[in-house]
């Protein structure tokens, strides 16, 4: 089975553009995270969406923002990107809304210039 | 405010030892307490989950003691192999599915 995909691996950007983001989560899971990681801040939950609902949202400013298909896959954009934006940003996937383990991809590593 | 605070931040053992690292935590509605590893260019893995309900939970070499009383938890890797080599995170589950993360532990196990 193959695990959570996200693409691209690498971006690079400049300040003021904007960027969409692509998971696709584990076959037959439903549920999809989204969470942003630094050196400085760590790891820090961006939203969570289940059957094309956000459920939850982390304390990010309106410029990220998310989505999820029919099919499960999600997305995240972040508009007028900004130099602190620059992060890995990491998708998870779980089975549904109640299934705690979360299965995390290798990221998206961008760099805002 | 960080709700999740884990310590050390780096970690050296030598082969064979065992390798503790500690997790406090503020939030009583936190119900679900896992671990995670990563490794570089990779995405965190679950390694073990523990539920307030349980003091302790082991896995193999890993196992999650928990003090719900003392709002703490640990995870204590026996007999550390350098293939262990890596940051671990713990992490305390809120609403949904939504983690709070502790700051990471870099460990290093020497040969």
């Amino acid at each position: 089975k193959a695990g959570v995909t996200q693409t691209p691996r690498y971006l690079i950007k400049t300040r003021g553009q904007q960027v969409t983001l692509s998971c696709s989560p584990i076959s037959g899971h439903r549920s999809v995270s989204w969470y942003q990681q630094t050196p400085g801040q760590g790891l820090q939950f961006l939203f969570e969406y289940f059957s094309e609902t956000q459920r939850n949202k982390g304390n990010f400013p309106g410029r990220f923002s998310g989505r999820q298909f029919s099919n499960s896959r999600s997305e995240m954009n972040v508009s007028t990107l900004e130099l602190g934006d620059s992060a890995l940003y990491l998708c998870a996937s779980s089975l549904d809304a109640l299934n705690e383990k979360l299965f995390f991809g290798s990221g998206t590593q961008l760099s805002v210039l | 405010q960080q709700q999740v605070k884990q310590s050390p931040q780096s970690l050296i053992v030598q082969k064979g030892g065992i390798s503790i690292i500690n997790c406090a935590y503020e939030n009583t509605a936190f119900d679900y307490f896992p671990w995670y590893q990563q490794f570089p260019g990779k995405g965190p893995a679950l390694l073990i989950a523990i539920r307030p309900d349980v003091s302790e939970k082991k896995e193999g070499r890993f196992t999650i003691s928990f003090n719900k009383s003392a709002k703490q938890f640990s995870l204590h890797i026996m007999d550390s192999q350098p293939g262990d080599s890596a940051t671990y995170f713990c992490a305390a589950k809120g609403a949904g599915n939504m983690l709070t993360f502790g700051g990471g532990t870099r460990l290093m196990v020497k040969p």
